[in-house]
């Protein structure tokens, strides 16, 4: 019940183009859900997160998406850059345990 | 300033040996914890600590002693290191007022037994 599962493992996506990760969850009791984003030899810094209440946040580039019904979000990357290569994670959590349950993390490449 | 500091940044060592990684923390937080990533970047949560009081203890080995002086630092000690134990230990802080899940994390010691 505490797992998230995330895909792709790795992605590679052209300079400018959209990069997407999903995840999915089974605990309901799950009510915040931030992506963290790591960089090597880094530890991870929180990217955006979302509560189950909206559909959709923005921040800049950074997009995610979510549907309770499914008990799926999403990382949208717009206008990708060689910059935001880094392994994403997502990551679930809830008031009640205040620690986080991470998804298996995905590298992506932003090839120039 | 650093936010999250974790000394040491590397940690070789035998096995059987004993040895402690520290965490600081300058952010004020009430909570800190300590995620273990394994060689295949899975990270996962092995203890959190609020106000100095444990609260979740992720059924990691005895081995594992996590003591909290006060509540700015968070330390892990292990004792009869096992090659199983290298990874990379990730030290983090939160503020119960805010999201549980916004949380800071130190720069990571990179652990390996040999």
């Amino acid at each position: 019940q505490q797992q998230v599962k995330q895909s792709p493992q790795s992605l590679i996506v052209q300079k400018g183009g959209i990069s997407i990760i999903n995840c999915a969850y089974e605990n309901t009791a799950f009510d915040y859900f931030p992506w963290y984003q790591q960089f090597p030899g880094k530890g991870p810094a929180l990217l955006i997160a979302i509560r189950p209440d909206v559909s959709e946040k923005k921040e800049g580039r950074f997009t995610i998406s979510f549907n309770k019904s499914a008990k799926q979000f999403s990382l949208h990357i717009m206008d990708s850059q060689p910059g935001d290569s880094a392994t994403y994670f997502c990551a679930a959590t809830h008031t009640g345990r205040r620690a986080l349950t991470f998804g298996s993390g995905t590298r992506l490449q932003v090839q120039p | 300033d650093t936010a999250v500091s974790q000394t040491p940044k590397y940690l070789v060592t035998q096995m059987g040996n004993d040895k402690s990684i520290k965490c600081e923390q300058n952010l004020g937080h009430d909570t800190m914890y300590w995620y273990k990533q394994d060689s295949k970047k899975f990270l996962k949560i092995m203890f959190s600590y609020n106000n100095k009081e444990l609260i979740i203890n992720e059924t990691v080995p005895n081995r594992f002693s996590p003591k909290s002086p006060d509540k700015a630092h968070l330390n892990l000690h292990i004792n009869s290191l096992e090659l199983g134990d290298s990874a990379v230990y990730f030290c983090a802080s939160s503020h119960s007022g805010t999201a549980a899940g916004e949380q800071y994390f130190g720069p990571g010691t990179r652990l390996t037994v040999t």
